[in-house]
């Protein structure tokens, strides 16, 4: 059983549509990212909120909207989606610092398919 | 900046063959992280094994195996005895030491493994 629940495991909405795509985690980290992977590509990093505060946005549209509600949840809003948008978002925790023996725990993913 | 490279775009075996996974990383930091993940057509990001930069030695788990050596900069990755159930994505990543969110990966190596 993975450690980091994404929901929902697949998503389907049009140009025009507002979702959200949440991610959840109950081992303590206080680190979460947000990751983007086109199809044959590794993941690409867009967020990390250290102790619930954006630390990191590595320069992504603002159709893209992160929130981190409190320590266990992490939640990705998106509007006016481009079809070039279409690709599995990927959430992953970890420690502050990566002290543990495996750093990371990735999700399994959402994939996101714009029509 | 850290760079990860994985020559091997796809490899495709027969089921029992050994095969393994080149992983040649670039780095000025002296502390640093080496990481091999999984990824199955499932999408979920697998860990498989973290290495320090301080640590040469090494390891074997089951069936898999991993050869670090700073002398060439590389961070090799053996499957023996493949099955079609290590038919899958992999990246080798790093991390620089002391930067927690950043995760470096090479764009992955495609193993199928054929009955």
């Amino acid at each position: 059983d993975t450690e980091v629940t994404q929901t929902p495991k697949h998503l389907v909405m049009g140009m025009t549509n507002k979702k959200s795509l949440k991610c959840e985690q109950h081992m303590g980290h206080r680190a979460m990212y947000w990751y983007k992977q086109k199809a044959k590509k590794p993941p690409e990093l867009m967020f990390v909120y250290s102790y619930e505060k954006l630390s990191i946005n590595e320069s992504v549209p603002s159709r893209f909207s992160p929130e981190c509600p409190n320590s266990s949840l992490l939640n990705l809003h998106l509007h006016a989606l481009q079809p070039e948008d279409s690709a599995l978002y990927l959430c992953a925790s970890s420690q502050v610092v990566v002290t543990g023996y495996r750093g990371y725990t990735f999700g399994s993913g959402t994939r996101l398919t714009v029509v | 900046a850290q760079k990860v490279t994985q020559a091997q775009t796809e490899i495709s075996v027969v089921e029992k063959e050994d095969v393994t996974l080149d992983c040649v990383y670039e780095t000025r930091d002296t502390t640093y992280y080496l990481f091999w993940y999984k990824q199955p057509p499932s999408g979920e990001l697998v860990f498989l094994i973290r290495r320090n930069s301080f640590d040469e030695q090494n390891e074997i788990s089951g069936r898999y195996s991993w050869n670090f050596q700073k002398s060439t900069s590389s961070f090799n990755f053996t499957i023996t005895a493949s099955q079609v159930v290590d038919s899958a994505v992999y990246f080798c990543a790093t991390l620089k030491g002391g930067s927690n969110y950043k995760l470096t990966f090479g764009k992955g190596t495609l193993l199928t493994v054929n009955p």
